[in-house]
């Protein structure tokens, strides 16, 4: 089936550096793409959705200056946290949807670690 | 927000079904039932989905009501692995602005 990839699984870094976060389609083209990020014993709560070509569509109370999103091609959607701190420590969660509207898949997700 | 509601959590016996109810009241005509879990520090597993009629595959069965206002996971035979917490969620992939929102799930512990 079809699988989505994310990279890195876990990533630590230092306060005030930029992490990317990459999220790619192996064997299907996703027109759209979804970030989630996760706090421990919550649910996944929607940061932004992005379509291939288009800028992206943030949910509100998500800095889009804070979280870039590109999603430049058909396989490839990548989140950068800028000037990390710790409060944006989290699991975060790429979900991508194949151009059948009914194929949805989710990636493994990337632990990001601000110290 | 959501358009699902699901029990918090539940929990079953290994070896017996587990039945896991959702409510989706204001389902719209072209959204479609998805059903994930995920098991803890990881991203959501696919399990099934479905419009209207009822479906099955090797993983588990999904009951899907008539008015289609609700709809029961059904994990035939739960094993200590299936230990989750699930989502229920609606989804219209057609249309590319949609927003996949999840709600709070129900997480299903599975007794020995």
């Amino acid at each position: 089936g079809a699988v989505v990839s994310q990279h890195p699984s876990r990533v630590i870094c230092k306060s005030g550096t930029s992490v990317k976060i990459e999220c790619r389609s192996l064997d299907f083209q996703a027109t759209t793409m979804f970030w989630y990020r996760q706090f421990p014993k919550q649910s996944l709560m929607l940061m932004a959705t992005s379509n291939e070509g288009s800028k992206a569509t943030y949910e509100q109370g998500v800095e889009k200056d804070k979280f870039l999103i590109n999603h430049a091609s058909l396989t490839l959607s990548t989140l950068t946290v800028t000037s990390a701190h710790p409060e944006d420590s989290s699991f975060y969660i790429c979900s991508a949807r194949d151009q059948s509207p009914r194929e949805l898949f989710f990636g493994e997700g990337s632990r990001l670690t601000v110290l | 927000d959501a358009k699902t509601t699901q029990p918090t959590s539940m929990d079953c016996a290994e070896g017996r079904a587990a039945n896991l109810p959702c409510n989706h009241s204001t389902i719209s005509g072209n959204e479609y039932v998805y059903w994930y879990r995920q098991i803890h520090s990881q991203g959501p597993q696919y399990i099934i989905h479905g419009l209207k009629n009822n479906e099955t595959n090797e993983m588990a069965s999904l009951i899907i009501t008539e008015d289609r206002k609700s709809s029961t996971l059904i994990l035939p035979h739960a094993t200590l692995r299936d230990t989750a917490v699930y989502y229920c969620i609606v989804f219209a992939g057609g249309d590319s602005s949609y927003k996949l929102i999840f709600g709070s799930g129900t997480r299903l512990l599975v007794r020995p």
